[in-house]
């Protein structure tokens, strides 16, 4: 069946530019996660939705990043006046159930954001 | 706070040898882990994961992981390594009542011919 999908795979703009980044879960999965990839810091978590409770936006690195996810299904993640710092790889996960611990996330193919 | 460690930042192994991928893990509670395989260019494949039962955990592509409490551990291992095994390898761990995943920084395997 289809995978997690994201949307460009590939973002370059200038600094101080809004962007939107896409995912598209696996269908019928309730949970989807955010993650960030970056040279300097790893794999991070950013944020996390689970059906129609609010989510969790611990990992959200400042108030210039934000997401929604609407219907329970598409989310965006979007980052306003980026910074050459927000430059990663945002990579999008959702798995079936969300608030299981042994429940497995599958990733999509990520997107490459590069600030100018 | 939950967190892994992968002491290698890279293995170097030739092919039809065995393969072992080091990882080690701290949580409060009860330990839920993962490894996953990333490709160049590529987002992050499962290959398997250990929640509770048998400490030999089998998963995709040949790859089994082997769950040691006292020792924190939970190494990766194949017995035959395949020249396009050659990857980045996450370990992860998900605390209980947590939902995020925490990564280590990633063990890269080279499998020479």
């Amino acid at each position: 069946g289809a995978g997690v999908s994201q949307s460009p795979s590939n973002k370059v703009t200038e600094k101080g530019k809004d962007v939107e980044l896409r995912c598209d879960p696996i269908s019928g999965h309730t949970a989807l996660y955010w993650y960030r990839q970056s040279l300097g810091q790893g794999l991070e978590f950013l944020i996390y939705f689970q059906g129609n409770s609010a989510p969790d936006k611990s990992g959200l690195p400042s108030d210039r990043f934000s997401a929604e996810r609407t219907g329970g299904s598409v989310s965006t993640l979007t980052i306003q006046r980026t910074q050459q710092e927000d430059s990663a790889v945002y990579l999008c996960a959702s798995s079936p159930l969300g608030y299981a611990g042994t429940d497995t996330q599958y990733f999509g193919p990520g997107t490459r954001l590069t600030v100018l | 706070a939950q967190s892994v460690a992968q002491p290698e930042d890279q293995v170097n192994v030739a092919e039809g040898n065995p393969l072992t991928v080091k990882c080690t893990y701290s949580v409060s509670g009860n330990p839920y882990l993962f490894w996953y395989v990333q490709y160049p260019n590529r987002g992050l494949q499962f290959l398997l994961k250990y929640i509770t039962g048998d400490n030999l955990v089998k998963g995709s592509y040949g790859f089994e992981a082997e769950f040691n409490k006292s020792q924190t551990s939970f190494h990766l291992k194949k017995p035959s390594a395949l020249v396009s095994d050659s990857a980045l390898y996450f370990c992860a761990v998900r605390d209980e009542g947590f939902q995020k995943l925490v990564f280590g920084t990633g063990t890269r395997l080279l499998v020479s011919p």
